[in-house]
């Protein structure tokens, strides 16, 4: 049974800093997800990483993904207000559907 | 491209009775939509799978007799939330896959209330 898991769960940084969430899963997959939720909204895509070695870059995010260590990464740069939001990574089993980590609650504060 | 639409986008009702939620893909055709319900500050958890033309697939520990899914076209899935219970209220999330395609689109999302 695959299982994400994401950290830290929580996370408040002042505006500016760099950080760092994690997302590990348990079995074999090529196929990761990232989104972003804003409270009382639905899943917003961010990334979709398809190969050992991806990374994409978009704004202040870079997400990145190395499949023999089952990890994904979402970087953030120089963080700034609008991007406090719940950060979700999903990995695809069996290419059939897809199961989430528990979210990253992201507070920057001003 | 790859718009899925959901609605109700909010619902209350009383207990006993059954709510409809409909997701569709506007811009193209998806043989598998999914189901996910998500708790306040938690993490989305799937519900089931709804495969265009057959049953739907559960996950475990949910009823499918309460969770009644139908997903009669490929760009229509239904959930409907059957004898409803205070315990129901959730936000209801569907997804779609494009036939043939990488990634997942969601809907906008319902949150249900039932009082």
């Amino acid at each position: 049974e695959l299982k994400v898991e994401q950290n830290p769960l929580f996370l408040s940084m002042q505006e500016g800093k760099n950080y760092t969430i994690y997302c590990n899963y348990s079995t074999t997959s090529d196929r990761l997800y990232w989104y972003r939720q804003d409270p009382g909204k639905s899943l917003e895509s961010l990334f979709v990483l398809l190969s050992n070695g991806a990374v994409k870059q978009e704004g202040r995010l870079m997400a990145s993904l190395d499949t023999k260590a089952r990890l994904s990464t979402l970087h953030i740069t120089a963080a700034v207000h609008d991007l406090s939001a719940t950060y979700f990574c999903a990995v695809d089993e069996r290419a059939d559907k897809i199961i989430f980590g528990k979210g990253t609650r992201l507070h920057i504060l001003p | 491209g790859a718009v899925v639409s959901q609605h109700p986008s909010w619902v209350i009702c009383k207990s006993g009775t059954s709510v409809k939620i409909e997701c569709r893909s506007l811009d193209f055709q998806a043989t598998t939509m999914f189901w996910y319900r998500q708790f306040p500050k938690q993490s989305l958890m799937l519900m089931a799978t709804s495969n265009e033309g057959s049953k739907a697939t559960y996950e475990q520990g949910v009823e499918k007799d309460k969770f009644l899914i139908n997903h009669a076209s490929l760009t229509l899935s239904t959930l409907t939330v059957t004898s409803a219970h205070p315990e129901d209220s959730s936000f209801y999330i569907c997804s779609a896959k494009k036939t043939g395609g990488v990634g997942y689109t969601f809907g906008s999302g319902t949150r249900l209330t039932v009082v």
